[in-house]
């Protein structure tokens, strides 16, 4: 089964540390996209980074980093200086052929002033 | 990043009537797009795969002749919850995929209350 595992329900982090959140994933595909998604209260989604499967290299967005280990088959995103805006759920996906695009739980991330 | 719209972003709909959703990808075509529910403090659920110019692919326990799914071109996929029961309140999101980059992006969203 195709699956994401988010095993953080809720995160909090003090106003301009650093915070990691955990994602895990299982497919038995060799060639897919990893994304991590944040949704805000207005319950927009956007996409914060996206990470090819084929690349080595982690991914990285400004203050927002991912460690990116394929034969694990993990992909945490790192939040650095956390701001007050950044409090959202997040979601972990990936997508396979451009048809299968499967989400985790999500984690719900508090900053603290 | 590209740009995805959904409308409208709230309606309010009497119980036993239709309404339809749209979902435009403004500058990119989507040759497949989803459809998510989304209930409170819950993750998204995957309700139906769109592609353009064929049948969608509907998810288990997702009934078809209830959640009408249409795309009948490469910047269009819409939604129309037939014969609506308050219990099929909820929000409604589209994403589509930007082939050419592999990147899903999102629609704002839509919230139904059905009365």
């Amino acid at each position: 089964a195709q699956t994401v595992t988010q095993s953080q329900p809720e995160m909090s982090v003090q106003e301009a540390e650093t915070v990691t959140l955990s994602c895990t994933y299982d497919t038995s595909e060799s060639d897919y996209y990893l994304f991590w998604y944040k949704q805000p209260p207005s319950r927009q989604m956007i996409l914060v980074i996206r990470q090819e499967a084929y690349k080595q290299q982690n991914a990285t967005e400004n203050r927002f980093s991912v460690n990116f280990q394929k034969a694990a088959k993990s992909f945490s995103l790192k939040i650095s200086d956390s701001q007050l805006g950044d409090a959202a759920m997040y979601f972990c996906a990936y997508l396979i052929n451009g048809q299968n695009f499967v989400f985790g739980p999500g984690t719900r991330l508090s900053v603290l002033p | 990043g590209a740009v995805v719209s959904q409308h409208p972003s709230w309606v309010i709909c009497k119980s036993g009537t239709s309404v339809k959703i749209e979902c435009r990808s403004l500058d990119f075509q989507a040759t497949t797009m989803f459809w998510y529910r989304q209930f409170p403090k819950q993750s998204l659920m995957l309700m139906a795969t769109s592609n353009e110019g064929s049948k969608a692919t509907y998810e288990q326990g997702v009934e078809k002749d209830k959640f009408l799914i249409n795309h009948a071109s490469l910047t269009l996929s819409t939604l129309t919850v037939t014969s609506a029961h308050p219990e099929d309140s909820s929000f409604y999101i589209c994403s589509a995929d930007t082939q050419a980059r592999n990147t899903i992006y999102f629609g704002e969203g839509s919230w139904l209350t059905v009365v």
